[in-house]
């Protein structure tokens, strides 16, 4: 079955805290993306990783940095975390033999005070 | 650039009356158009791909259609627990490994 997991299901961090958001999947999918998804405003691509040590911006990467050290982890970190970055930050992984079909991890809810 | 539609912005149902969600898109070359759910707080739950005009798929009592311009997710009998926003994306030729979502529709069906 399709698994994708998320360190944390809920953060709270201060403002100017450097914050790592982490996500494994265990499909061995070459593809790995970021989003954020805030109301009204949908999901936004954030960066995405087409392969060990690549990355690519996305949308709206102001802010954030991306870490693909190992195949079926990605990580994202927040370096100086800002209250406009409170959202809720969604990860997911795709394959080339899947046709690109995208699948989500449960998610972070993070709030920056 | 890639554009994906979703209407309406929410929708209201009484169990058992069926309906239709429609996505418009907007691609250069159309690869894949993606059905996701997605529960309050949680990451969207796949649903279905669909590649070419005509295709259809269908899943209890979701069935999804595509034409060139729009996909519908036809909800058939609904039940309280489909209540759900319902997300559409696109992949397209000019984008890579990028998927191009909509804003989505809000569902809620009452008992």
């Amino acid at each position: 079955d399709v698994k994708v997991t998320q360190s944390s299901r809920y953060l709270v961090k201060r403002t100017g805290e450097k914050v790592f958001l982490e996500c494994v999947q265990d499909m061995d999918h070459e593809n790995m993306f970021w989003y954020r998804q805030d109301p009204g405003l949908g999901l936004r691509l954030i960066y995405f990783s087409y392969d060990v040590k690549m990355k690519e911006k996305g949308d709206i990467p102001e802010g954030y940095s991306v870490s693909r050290e190992k195949k079926e982890r990605f990580s994202l970190i927040l370096e100086s975390a800002s209250t406009n970055q409170t959202s809720m930050y969604l990860c997911a992984s795709s394959s080339y033999q899947g046709k690109e079909t995208q699948y989500f991890g449960p998610g972070t809810r993070l709030l920056v005070l | 650039e890639d554009q994906v539609t979703q209407s309406p912005e929410a929708l209201r149902l009484q169990e058992g009356e069926s309906s239709s969600l429609n996505c418009s898109y907007t691609v250069s070359g159309l690869r894949g158009l993606f059905w996701y759910r997605q529960d309050p707080g949680k990451g969207p739950e796949f649903l279905f791909t669909l590649y070419s005009a005509g295709e259809e798929k269908e899943k209890e009592r979701l069935k999804a259609t595509l034409t060139k311009k729009e996909s519908f997710l036809h909800i058939t009998a609904p039940k309280p627990e489909d209540s759900a926003t319902y997300l559409c994306a696109v992949h397209s030729g000019g984008s890579n490994y990028k998927l191009t979502f909509g804003k989505g529709t809000l569902l809620t069906v009452n008992p």
